[in-house]
């Protein structure tokens, strides 16, 4: 089974600076996608970023980078310029879209909460 | 991405009655799911929503607590029966699987049950 791992559950940043999140995963699988969700106090949860593992190139969306670390097996999300608005649970969650059954399913990591300050 | 509604968006309910919690889509989705995110901690899956057939439910999850029902592709709904105050929670509805994005899964706005 895989299981995904945030080892921050609290994290703050200064409005317009950098600040990374991370994550880890472990799985025995070689394809697989990854995602980064953020839930604001709203409780909606907005799909930030995906990952597919078979590529090497790191996806962008806007202020939002991922470093994706295949061996390492670990799945950063960076937020250049924070804003207000990113103040958000952040999850991490992990997908086999090959595999059958509950193994389909999304695991999710715990969960980042990041306040970013005015 | 797919766009979901979830009613109601909260209730309070007394203890041993049944609510059911209904979820619209405005596309054909593969597959829909609920899920229990208790405040402040991260979410379980409660099951998977088969179209025309029982769900598929994840361990610790009965039928006869959590019964659902999909009758078509764009709709389902989550009834948390015999209620008591453990399953205060937030109830969220999930789909995968639309025709623009097969692998990315998206999230309805979340029901709020309180129970007294």
């Amino acid at each position: 089974a895989q299981t995904v791992t945030q080892s921050q559950p609290e994290m703050s940043v200064q409005e317009a600076e950098t600040v990374t999140l991370s994550c880890t995963y472990d799985t025995s699988e070689n394809n697989y996608y990854l995602f980064w969700y953020k839930q604001p106090p709203s409780r909606q949860m907005i799909l930030v970023i995906r990952q597919e593992a078979y590529k090497q190139q790191n996806a962008t969306e806007n202020r939002f980078s991922v470093n994706f670390q295949k061996a390492a097996k670990s799945f950063s999300l960076k937020i250049s310029d924070s804003q207000l608005g990113d103040t958000a649970m952040y999850f991490c969650a992990f997908m086999n879209p090959i595999s059958s059954g509950s193994a389909r399913q999304l695991t999710f990591g715990s969960g980042t909460q990041l306040t970013v300050l005015p | 991405s797919a766009v979901i509604s979830q009613k109601p968006s909260r209730d309070i309910c007394q203890r041993g009655t049944s609510l059911t919690i209904q979820c619209q889509v405005d596309s054909q989705v593969t597959m829909m799911f609920w899920y229990r995110q208790q405040p402040g901690q991260s979410l379980t899956l409660i099951a998977t929503a088969n179209q025309g057939s029982e769900a598929t439910y994840e361990s610790g999850f009965v039928i006869d607590k959590f019964p659902i029902s999909r009758p078509n592709l764009t709709f389902s709904t989550l009834t948390v029966s015999n209620m008591s105050p453990e399953d205060s929670s937030i109830y969220l509805c999930s789909v995968r699987g639309t025709l623009v994005s097969y692998n990315e899964q998206f999230f309805g706005p979340g029901t709020r049950l309180t129970v007294l």
